[in-house]
Parts: structure tokens; C-alpha cells; sequence
């Protein structure tokens, strides 16, 4: 089974800077790497796809970057909207898919 | 639009056992591999169980596998989940998702129902 480590656990960023969020997995995934947003209440959505396309809908300050086991979410310049928590997931190695623990990203 | 709807979750004692549904609309049912993906109370997402688009294949999350049976009725556009020998540990939320592509297994998840709460408590 392959291990999606999240880093950080919680990340407080003011509107309008950049919020990096790193995913890690224990053995290269090669590009099938998604990250989902995910706000309270709600169900998961996807933000990106493939390491780094954005799905249908989903604003361009969300870049995705990376490969192999080291990958990266940006939020290019934080808005109130995206507080929520962020999971990356891989989708090469399977079963199981596997989901990161998830970074909270909060608004100071 | 792509819609899923779960229903079927319940209080139920530990050893019990519980029937998920889930109803998709807007996209060819049939040709879709479809997942069940559960999330326990102020935790992370744990992928569950997936299924062909003809019932073709079934897989499960080891700490489910021979409680869990997954299934699907393509003429109802219909998923379900069979749980049995309830566990406390079992608790979340239970969403199902649909896989990107048709007949796609590396695929991501692009949509996804709001859930049904399963509790297991006695």
C-alpha cells in the first residue's frame, strides 16, 4: 500500500498570499496524482488532476506541481473561499487508493 | 449534471447490519467504475470499495473485505453497499464517486455524492 504523507497539518495564510501545500508518497506514483478540496459540510471535489490539471471550473490561482513521489498544491493568491482542507490522493497503485491525511488551510 | 444521492445510513449496533444506496443521474451509468469512499468523524478520507461498470470485478479496502459487498443494478442506475458485522470503527460518512472515464481505473474521482452518516454504537 502506498503512504500519501500531507505536510503541513494546518496552514493560516492572509488573503491574497501564496499557500503551499506538499503531498509525499512513500513510492513514486509517477503523474496519477489528484488533490480534492474538501469544505465543512460538503463533499470532496476535485481541484487537479494528473499532477497539475485543473478539472473543469476550478480557478487558476490552483496550480498543481510535481512528480514522482513529491508533489505540490499552490494557491496563487488565497482567497476567503478556499479555506477548507486539501487531500492528495494517488490513483497509480491499486487497491488501495490512497488519500493523504489532509492540510487544513486556514485564513488569518 | 451529474448527480449522486446516498440513502440507507442509520444507528445500528455493533454486529448489525446496514444497506447503502446510492442513485446516479445525468451521465451512462453503465459505463462507469464506481467506488465507495467512507470518512469517519473529523478524519481523513478511506477509499472503501470499487466495482466494474458490469459488475466485472470488486474490490475492497482490507479492513472491510468478506463484511462489505458492493453491487450495482445498471437498469436502475443504482449502486449499493451490503455491510455487515458492524463495527464501531465503522462509523463515517459514506460517499459514492465516480471514476473520471468510463472504463477507467487510474483514474481520479471527479464527482461525488454528499454522503450518508453510518453510526455504530450500541
Amino acid at each position: 500500500e502506498i503512504v500519501m504523507t500531507q505536510s503541513p497539518a494546518t496552514l493560516s495564510v492572509s488573503p491574497g498570499e501564496r499557500a503551499t501545500l506538499s503531498c509525499r508518497a512513500s513510492q513514486s506514483v509517477g503523474t496519477r496524482l489528484a488533490w480534492y478540496q474538501q469544505k465543512p459540510g460538503q463533499a470532496p471535489r476535485l481541484l487537479i488532476y494528473a499532477v497539475s490539471t485543473r478539472a473543469t471550473g476550478v480557478p487558476a490561482r490552483f496550480s498543481g506541481s510535481g512528480s514522482e513521489a513529491d508533489f505540490t498544491l499552490t494557491i496563487g493568491s488565497l482567497q476567503s473561499e478556499d479555506s477548507a482542507v486539501y487531500y492528495c490522493q494517488q490513483y497509480n497503485n491499486w487497491p488501495p487508493w490512497t488519500f493523504g491525511q489532509g492540510t487544513k488551510v486556514e485564513i488569518k | 449534471e451529474v448527480h449522486l444521492v446516498e440513502s440507507g445510513g442509520d444507528l445500528v449496533k455493533p454486529g448489525g447490519s446496514l444497506r447503502l444506496s446510492c442513485a446516479a443521474s445525468g451521465f451512462i451509468f453503465s459505463d462507469y467504475n464506481m467506488n465507495w469512499v467512507r470518512q469517519a468523524p473529523g478524519k481523513g478520507l478511506e477509499w472503501v470499495s470499487s466495482i466494474g461498470s458490469s459488475s466485472d470485478y470488486t474490490s475492497y479496502a482490507d479492513s472491510v473485505k468478506g463484511r462489505f459487498t458492493i453491487s450495482r443494478d445498471n437498469a436502475k442506475n443504482l449502486l449499493s453497499l451490503q455491510m455487515t458485522s458492524l463495527r464501531d470503527d465503522d462509523t463515517a460518512v459514506y460517499y459514492c464517486a465516480k471514476y473520471s472515464r468510463g472504463s477507467c481505473l487510474t483514474c481520479p474521482l471527479d464527482f461525488w455524492g454528499q454522503g450518508t452518516l453510518v453510526t455504530v454504537s450500541s
